[in-house]
């Protein structure tokens, strides 16, 4: 069956603008979840979602991060005011529960890049 | 705070070599240990995983790993590397709330 997919697959704007990072799950899969992975770095945390609800986003790194899952389903992560600081490789997971036994199942990521 | 030390950046190994890559955890519980593996243009796809029960854990790929609660370690082991097992290999915790911690990874060259 079809994995977690993400797009853009890359992603190149300027300082200052606003970014959408879509995330699409495995079908069924009820918990999401976004990392950040820098280079150089393994993937960092900034949210989960059991359902429609964030379950803890206590990785978003300031106010300018926020992600939506309105259906429960797909998840779009918002990036407002970009700095070239939030250039990485933004990673999505999905999980058939919200469970530390099940496997956290990884998209190809999206790279973004701000000038 | 639960933290995943991999202590080597790069490392490389002939082809039919034997292969360990480190990983130390910091964990106040009994953790939830796993691998991860990275190729180029891919996602993060599980090597294998350790919540309790037997230390010497097999996984896909001919890969294992053994968890010692007195060091703290998870390493990965494999007794014959492939060209194709060329990646970047990660070992995460499970930490509160069902994410993972990972370390900083290890970039595996294999010579021919």
């Amino acid at each position: 069956g079809a994995g977690v997919s993400q797009t853009p697959s890359n992603k190149v704007t300027e300082k200052g603008k606003y970014v959408e990072l879509r995330c699409d799950p495995i079908s069924g899969h009820t918990a999401l979840y976004w990392y950040r992975q820098s280079l150089g770095q393994g993937p960092e945390f900034l949210i989960y979602f059991q359902g429609t609800g964030a379950a803890d986003d206590s990785g978003l790194p300031n106010d300018r991060f926020f992600a939506v899952r309105p259906e429960g389903s797909v998840s779009t992560l918002k990036i407002q005011r970009t700095e070239r600081g939030d250039s990485a490789v933004y990673l999505c997971a999905s999980s058939p529960r919200l469970a530390k036994y099940n496997e956290q199942f990884f998209g190809p990521g999206t790279r973004l890049t701000v000038l | 705070a639960q933290s995943v030390t991999q202590p080597d950046i790069h490392i490389t190994v002939s082809e039919g070599a034997s292969l360990e890559l480190r990983c130390n955890y910091s964990y106040g519980a009994t953790p939830y240990l796993f691998w991860y593996v990275q190729s180029p243009g891919q996602g993060l796809q599980l090597l294998l995983k350790y919540f309790s029960g037997d230390t010497l854990v097999q996984g896909i790929k001919g890969f294992e790993a053994e968890f010692k609660r007195s060091q703290s370690s998870f390493n990965l082991r494999k007794p014959s590397v492939h060209w194709s097992d060329a990646a970047e290999y990660f070992c995460a915790v499970g930490a509160d709330g069902n994410k993972l911690v990972f370390g900083a990874g290890t970039i595996l060259r294999v010579k021919s």
